[in-house]
């Protein structure tokens, strides 16, 4: 099992620009979660996710964030017109049915706004 | 609201000595708490929940309620412990974590 997979790793993006942020879930597990990191902070959670289903975005900003999990193929988080402060690290986790709690994370995507 | 507090940000501690990394945790209801930890180059990962009561690599960590803190603890601290540890809690029905702005944990030879 390869663990939660993001990417890329790396992306920079001009402002005004759109990134997308591609997590694959580990085998198994259908519930997806994306947090946001910014420099000398805690993760700060922004949606939950599962397959074909927004559970709960309560954490996302209410324009330009978007987040899908569709019946075939990653999460896609995706962020439009991108400004400075959205230059952060998103970690993306994954928890099976059975275990809500345990989430596993991937090794995230630095976001960089230039 | 939820909110974890970590008061320190850094914390180093010599070889064998025995390490506490604080936790705080505002929250009116029953909480589940947990640790995670990110070791250099690798990614989050949980240590230890305070449901299943166990000890991980040495580490354990005791619900407070009165005191509204679960207190990482490990009594004699190895350089492998090197990392930083994130106090997490998720709440009732909600499945998100809150997490708490980590400490950074040195173990000095």
């Amino acid at each position: 099992n390869a663990g939660v997979m993001q990417n890329p790793r790396h992306l920079v993006r001009r402002r005004g620009q759109e990134a997308r942020l591609r997590c694959s879930p580990m085998k198994g597990h259908s519930h997806v979660y994306w947090y946001r990191q910014l420099p000398e902070e805690g993760l700060k959670f922004m949606v939950y996710l599962q397959k074909e289903n927004i559970i709960d975005e309560s954490g996302m900003p209410k324009e330009r964030f978007s987040a899908e999990f569709p019946k075939e193929g990653p999460s896609i988080l995706r962020i439009q017109q991108v400004v400075r402060g959205d230059s952060a690290a998103y970690f993306c986790a994954s928890s099976p049915r059975s275990e809500p709690y345990e989430q596993y994370f991937g090794p995230g995507t630095r976001l960089t706004v230039t | 609201a939820q909110r974890v507090t970590q008061p320190e940000k850094l914390l180093s501690v010599f070889k064998g000595a025995p390490v506490e990394l604080k936790c705080n945790y505002s929250y009116s209801g029953s909480p589940e708490l947990f640790w995670y930890v990110q070791y250099s180059r690798q990614r989050l990962q949980l240590l230890l929940r305070h449901i299943s009561r166990e000890s991980i690599k040495g580490f354990t960590a005791d619900l407070n309620k009165g005191e509204t803190s679960f207190h990482l603890k490990k009594p004699f601290a190895q350089e492998e412990d090197s990392a930083m540890y994130y106090c997490a809690l998720s709440s009732g029905s909600a499945r998100q974590l809150t997490f708490g702005s980590g400490t950074q944990l040195t173990v000095l030879p």
